[in-house]
């Protein structure tokens, strides 16, 4: 079946930094990606639709300056949180779709900004 | 009013037992319908999907879609130890480009 593989699963790294995370469809082309966060003990929150080459969708209330993505490649999306601070720890999914029903999510970056 | 509705537990019941999870949802304009389990700390991993109305088997789990009541739900039969874990159902429509409208999650507990 299709996989996407998400790096890093876990990062650290202190406020006012930035940290990227990479997405990639290992098996078939991707032209939308879409990357969620979920806080814990809750749903996922689309924060943005990723479309290759060009710009990203962003939803009411997410930071398209804060949350950079970029879709370079039908392969890969990155997203980039920009001067992290505490409140941007989460964990962060991306997920990559086939067809209408076909959605297969990476594994997930857990986020801790100190 | 949340346009998919989920219980989010937890959920809780004995090895073996059959397990019934459930969403509502307001949108009629929903066509596809699926099923997600997620452990803790990793992604979602898709179970099922369902096109429209109907039931889909695929070995201990059957999913069932009502439309007409606007209700979708998920059975485990068997359940297991492993089967421990957050269920998320998420539905999606072609003119929303099917973009995915999740449930909050049902957190399951199966006790040995």
């Amino acid at each position: 079946g299709a996989v996407v593989s998400q790096h890093p699963s876990r990062v650290i790294c202190k406020s006012g930094t930035s940290v990227k995370i990479e997405c990639r469809s290992l098996d078939f082309q991707a032209t939308t990606m879409f990357w969620y966060r979920q806080f814990p003990k809750q749903s996922l929150m689309l924060m943005a639709t990723s479309n290759e080459g060009s710009k990203a969708t962003y939803e009411q209330g997410v930071e398209k300056d804060k949350f950079l993505i970029n879709h370079a490649s039908l392969t890969l999306s990155t997203l980039t949180v920009t001067s992290a601070h505490p409140e941007d720890s989460s964990f962060y999914i991306c997920s990559a779709s086939e067809g209408a029903a076909g959605y297969t999510f990476g594994s997930g970056t857990r986020l801790t900004v100190v | 009013q949340k346009e998919v509705e989920q219980d989010p537990g937890p959920l809780s019941v004995p090895e073996g037992a059959i397990v019934s999870l459930n969403c509502t949802y307001s949108n009629s304009a929903f066509q596809y319908f699926m099923w997600y389990r997620q452990y803790s700390r990793k992604g979602p991993e898709l179970l099922m999907y369902t096109y429209s109305s109907g039931n889909k088997e695929d070995g201990r789990f059957t999913a069932q879609v009502d439309k007409s009541s606007k209700y979708i739900s998920l059975f485990i039969r068997d359940s297991q130890p492993s089967d421990s874990a957050t269920y998320l159902c998420a539905m999606s429509a072609r003119a929303s480009n099917y973009q995915l409208i999740w449930g909050a999650g049902t957190k399951l507990i199966i006790k040995p």
